[in-house]
């Protein structure tokens, strides 16, 4: 079991150019959770999906953040026109969908110049 | 929304002894409280977790208590070694269909040979 797969491990990216960064959960995971961690902020919750359809993201920033699901194997989650502000480590996270453990993934580090 | 306050920003202890991690949080939904464990540079790793149908678990050198009346739960790191050093997370998630984690701010605990 490879655990949770994340990638890039590192992004540099300009001032207002755009990102993505990719997750596969663990086989026969069916939930995918999104959680940003920075020194100020902590760690913060984004979004998830259940069985590829999206339960919440009440902590995506309105604009310029979306997420998607579009099969059991991966998620991306994209930042548009990126501010040095979403310079974070964005991890990604599975489990069985239920109230249960969440695997985290090695986190991408991203960082906006 | 739920919100969840960690209170010890930084612990130190001697090797061997016990360290204690206090957490409270706000939403009498929330029902189900891991603890994470982040070692420098590294990702999230779960170490432990309580139910809210228990007041008590234990594993190994760990122990978890959930007082629910005062929505109170607490890590205990019994004979503390110091591979135990990292910045330990709290969080606390719901039983509702939504189960995002809310995260504590993390407790660097440092263990002194």
């Amino acid at each position: 079991n490879a655990g949770v797969i994340q990638t890039p491990r590192h992004k540099v990216t300009g001032k207002g150019q755009e990102a993505t960064l990719w997750c596969e959960p663990i086989s026969g995971h069916s939930a995918v959770f999104w959680y940003r961690q920075t020194i100020v902020q902590g760690l913060e919750f984004l979004t998830y999906f259940r069985n590829q359809a999206p339960i919440d993201d009440s902590g995506m920033p309105k604009e310029r953040f979306s997420a998607q699901m579009p099969n059991q194997s991966h998620s991306t989650l994209k930042i548009q026109s990126t501010q040095p502000q979403d310079s974070a480590v964005y991890l990604c996270a599975s489990n069985w969908g239920n109230q249960d453990t969440q695997y985290f993934g090695p986190g991408t580090r991203l960082l906006v110049l | 929304g739920e919100k969840v306050e960690q209170h010890e920003s930084t612990l130190s202890v001697r090797e061997g002894d016990s360290a204690v991690i206090n957490c409270t949080y706000t939403d009498t939904a929330s029902s189900y409280f891991p603890w994470y464990k982040q070692e420098a540079g590294k990702s999230l790793h779960f170490v432990i977790d309580i139910r809210s149908n228990v007041d008590r678990k234990q594993s190994q050198r760990l122990i978890v208590l959930l007082d629910k009346k005062a929505k109170r739960f607490s890590l205990h790191i019994t004979a503390t070694q110091p591979e135990d050093s990292a910045i330990y997370f709290c969080a606390a998630s719901m039983a509702t269909g939504n189960y995002k984690y809310v995260f504590g701010a993390g407790t660097r605990l440092k263990v002194i040979a």
